[in-house]
């Protein structure tokens, strides 16, 4: 089945820091999805970006996908951006990365 | 619009009891997804189900785990006989029809303690 790895494992930011965080996969997707779980356990919806960059506030992603890849920037970090990320790809059933664990500091 | 609905929001089992998790899907959307997460991992898909059919259950344990989505009403997840390894988050996820190049949309989970 397809891979998916995301780095960093782990990253600790203070506030107003910028940062990126990537996603690998290990074949052809029809879909792919970034997520931000809260820390209350949520699971919130990012971007739908199977491919091309798109933007929503401080959050940009980008995904190249005949590279395999996805990245998520996080500009200006506040602490409610703490949290587990999440990229999930899709091509017959949404397969979830690992996770970048997130903590920013005031 | 509301969204993917999941109850209850936390469950608490005594090891051998049963766990029923419901998920309400988006209006309009006739497949759903479960998900579990442990601890500290993330999520791994379990079963793929459209209305009264079971699509795929590869990431569902052979024994004392079963879903069904029925023509009317909630997708439920049923696990018999719950050991403490069964603690986890369980997600839901819902999607319109077979088109597999739209997003999903998860629920809030139900978070499974089994003490």
């Amino acid at each position: 089945g397809i891979q998916v790895e995301q780095s960093p494992p782990d990253l600790i930011l203070q506030e107003g820091a910028n940062s990126t965080l990537r996603c690998n996969f290990s074949d052809s997707v029809n879909n792919l999805q970034w997520f931000h779980q809260n820390p209350w356990g949520q699971l919130i919806n990012l971007f739908y970006i199977p491919s091309g960059t798109k933007q929503n506030g401080r959050l940009s992603a980008t995904t190249v996908a005949t590279e395999r890849y996805s990245l998520l920037y996080i500009s200006s970090s506040q602490t409610t951006d703490s949290g587990v990320y999440f990229c999930a790809v899709r091509a017959d059933k949404l397969i979830f990365g690992t996770g970048t664990r997130l903590q920013v500091f005031p | 619009n509301a969204g993917v609905m999941q109850n209850p929001r936390h469950l608490v089992r005594r090891r051998g009891q049963e766990a029923r998790l419901r998920c309400s899907p988006m209006k309009g959307h006739s497949h759903v997804y479960w998900y579990r997460q442990l601890p500290e991992e993330g999520l791994k898909f379990m079963v793929y189900l459209q209305k009264e059919n079971i699509i795929d259950e590869s990431g569902m344990p052979k024994e004392r785990f079963s879903a069904e989505f029925p023509k009317e009403g909630p997708s439920i997840l049923r696990i018999q006989q719950v050991v403490r390894g069964d603690s986890a988050a369980y997600f839901c996820a819902s999607s319109p029809g077979t088109v597999i190049n739209s997003p999903l949309h998860f629920g809030n989970g139900t978070r499974l303690t089994v003490t």
